[in-house]
């Protein structure tokens, strides 16, 4: 298995611009989780699936964000009408339990909103 | 409000020596704590984890040490390798919300060989 894989690895957008970015977490894994890393700051919690099920979200999470898991595969999160402030790294992770068993984190999508 | 807080922005030692990096947090209900370590361009990776119920976990070359009663804990590199060179974020769960890491601020660990 190759881990988490995230996919573009970098993205530039305008502002105002819709932007997804997709997640394919280690395939047995039923647990996946999207985070953001500001610059200077660790990563914060955005949205938790098991399975297809999205069962938590953070206030962070605006309503232009939205986060799918069709089928308990893989993941998309979209950016409706971005700004600057969503400039970041998005980061993937996935687990077979809770992530506070061995939660594996993937490369993450580096988003600059110009 | 930072509940994990990594006060170190930077720790610089020579390769051979200990690292010993720290983390305090507020948060009582935290039961679980975790290192992750990440080097440029690629995600975090889990290193070491500890429990609540334990003060001390050893694994190889790095241990952590919790301190509940001082909300601290410290993970420790021996002897560190300039391979041990990334950014080291701490990071805590609550078994209540098995789902989220609050994670410090990180701290850039460089070892000179």
């Amino acid at each position: 298995d190759t881990g988490v894989s995230q996919n573009p690895r970098h993205k530039i957008t305008k502002r105002g611009q819709n932007v997804t970015f997709r997640c394919d977490p280690i395939s047995e894994h039923n647990r996946l989780y999207w985070y953001r890393q500001t610059l200077g700051q660790g990563p914060e919690f955005l949205t938790y699936f098991q399975n297809e099920a999205q069962l938590e979200k953070s206030r962070l999470l605006s309503d232009r964000f939205s986060a799918e898991r069709p089928k308990g595969s893989f993941s998309t999160l979209e950016i409706q009408r971005t700004e600057q402030g969503d400039s970041a790294m998005y980061l993937c992770a996935s687990s077979l339990g809770p992530i506070n068993t061995e939660a594996f984190f993937g490369q993450g999508t580096r988003l600059t909103v110009v | 409000d930072q509940q994990v807080k990594q006060n170190s922005p930077s720790l610089s030692v020579q390769e051979g020596r200990i690292s010993i990096l720290n983390c305090d947090y507020t948060n009582s209900m935290f039961d679980y704590f975790l290192w992750y370590k990440k080097y440029p361009a690629e995600g975090p990776t889990f290193l070491i984890s500890i429990s609540s119920i334990k003060d001390k976990n050893e694994d190889g070359r790095f241990t952590v040490f919790l301190n509940k009663s001082a909300k601290h804990l410290s993970l420790h590199i021996v002897p560190s390798q300039p391979g041990d060179s990334a950014v080291y974020f701490c990071a805590a769960n609550s078994g209540g919300s098995n789902y989220k890491l609050t994670f410090g601020k990180g701290t850039l660990l460089t070892v000179n060989p």
